[in-house]
């Protein structure tokens, strides 16, 4: 049984670029959540999707966008990067009756 | 005032030691508390949810006062394997977000 899965897991970018960042759920879940960390910071809430709607979004700027399709499988994307961009994503997911996120291993962006 | 607070650390002890975490939280709608641990450069993890009545699981046990806004995790008989940062995590009312700590670095050394 497959975990979470994010892609790519390394990534360097300069300022003012665009990325793409994907993940695909564990098997059964529905519902996917985006989070940001910074070294020596907690995770930051960016936004969650559920059947391919956002459904609730942090704190963070229109930069930051997503998209969920049919299969359960996200994506975040990143406009106009900034070096205050870097950082870990981290990808979660859970079933809709559930709390516990599972995470991915995440996609580690440095902005250059 | 930050909505999880929680003291960074680092706790150095040696094995077999007892240590306990302290977390609060500014929310007092908050409606559910976890604790979860990640490995150095890895994903966090779920360790245990955190009840009202207080819950336990092996060697740790979690407590919740509400009435205070605190949450707290007890190690007892420290493992090598416990070497991690323990962060706290709080679901608001009506939210689906969860808001997590900067997390507290727990090192045991020999």
């Amino acid at each position: 049984d497959a975990g979470v899965t994010q892609s790519p897991t390394h990534l360097i970018k300069t300022r003012g670029q665009q990325v793409t960042l994907r993940c695909s759920p564990k098997s059964g879940h529905d519902t996917v959540s985006w989070y940001q960390q910074a070294l020596g910071q907690g995770p930051q809430f960016i936004f969650q999707y559920y059947e391919e709607e956002e459904r609730q979004r942090g704190n963070f700027p229109d930069r930051f966008s997503g998209h969920q399709f049919p299969n359960y499988s996200s994506e975040l994307n990143v406009n106009a990067l900034l070096l205050g961009d870097s950082a870990l994503y981290l990808c979660a997911s859970n079933s809709g009756g559930g709390w516990e996120l599972f995470f991915g291993e995440g996609s580690r962006l440095t902005v250059l | 005032r930050k909505e999880v607070e929680q003291d960074p650390g680092p706790f150095n002890v040696p094995e077999g030691a007892t240590v306990a975490f302290n977390c609060t939280y500014s929310n007092s709608a908050s409606q559910s508390f976890f604790w979860y641990r990640q490995d150095c450069r890895k994903e966090p993890k779920l360790l245990m949810s955190v009840y009202s009545s207080g819950n336990e699981d092996g060697r740790f046990t979690a407590q919740l006062n509400r009435a205070s806004q605190y949450i707290s995790l007890l190690i007892r008989d420290s493992k090598l394997s416990d070497s991690a940062t323990y962060l706290c995590v709080v679901l608001g009312a009506g939210s689906y977000q969860l808001t997590f700590g900067k997390g507290t670095k727990l090192s045991v050394i020999p």
